[in-house]
């Protein structure tokens, strides 16, 4: 089946450790997001790739760095600069985003816990 | 900016009882509009998408959103809500070509049996 896999499910990170978030998609889309999720705060957008070799920072993209080197592979590294990095981090990806009337597809998501 | 509000943070309803989840956007322009829906720890799953035509549209479900051009509103309703549907619902948006996703903050649902 065609999806977007996120791995692991839960992550534990000691302070000044810098960890890095597995996204794999085989729905051969050239859009791929990476959002942060926290209570109450819905999604906020980290960084995004409109292709491969590409990435932007999203609206929260401090403490944050990702790579883009195959198509279907987006990790993101959450790196010690990241004051606050326990959320729920949630990868996505869409066809393409010059094509405005489709949706984005969602990872499981993976929990990020710093002990 | 572009925004997305959800005025309700937190709606409780009975089994059986019918649900309307409110969304608003703030654009000029007819943007693309989406609900998904995010169970808890898991990731979001659409449930449907307005882009032109018929402003009621069907989703998975049996879900149904409006579409109300002269209220800039994308309204979520469910006849008869089941204890399943308990679940945070995101309203989005895409306004503009190459623009990402703006997403409300979201709805908490709560069903009571």
């Amino acid at each position: 089946d065609g999806g977007i896999t996120q791995s692991p499910k839960y992550l534990f990170r000691k302070e000044g450790q810098n960890v890095t978030l597995s996204c794999e998609q085989n729905l051969n889309h050239d859009a791929m997001y990476w959002y942060r999720q926290d209570p109450g705060q819905g999604l906020r957008l980290i960084y995004y790739s409109q292709i491969v070799n590409d990435f932007q920072k999203g609206d929260i993209a401090e403490g944050y760095s990702v790579s883009r080197e195959k198509k279907e592979s987006f990790p993101l590294t959450v790196t010690s600069a990241q004051k606050n990095p326990t959320a729920f981090y949630l990868c996505a990806s869409k066809v393409s985003m010059r094509i405005m009337n489709t949706e984005a597809f969602f990872g499981q998501g993976t929990r990020l816990t710093v002990v | 900016a572009q925004s997305v509000t959800q005025p309700d943070i937190h709606i409780t309803v009975s089994e059986g009882a019918s649900l309307e989840l409110r969304c608003n956007y703030s654009y000029g322009a007819t943007p693309y509009l989406f609900w998904y829906v995010q169970s808890p720890g898991q990731g979001l799953q659409l449930l449907l998408k307005y882009f032109s035509g018929d402003t009621l549209v069907q989703g998975i479900k049996g879900f149904e959103a409006e579409f109300k051009r002269s209220q800039s509103s994308f309204n979520l309703r469910k006849p008869s809500v089941h204890w399943s549907d308990a679940a945070e619902y995101f309203c989005a948006v895409v306004q503009e070509y190459g623009q990402n996703f703006v997403f409300g903050p979201g709805t908490r649902l709560s069903v009571l049996p």
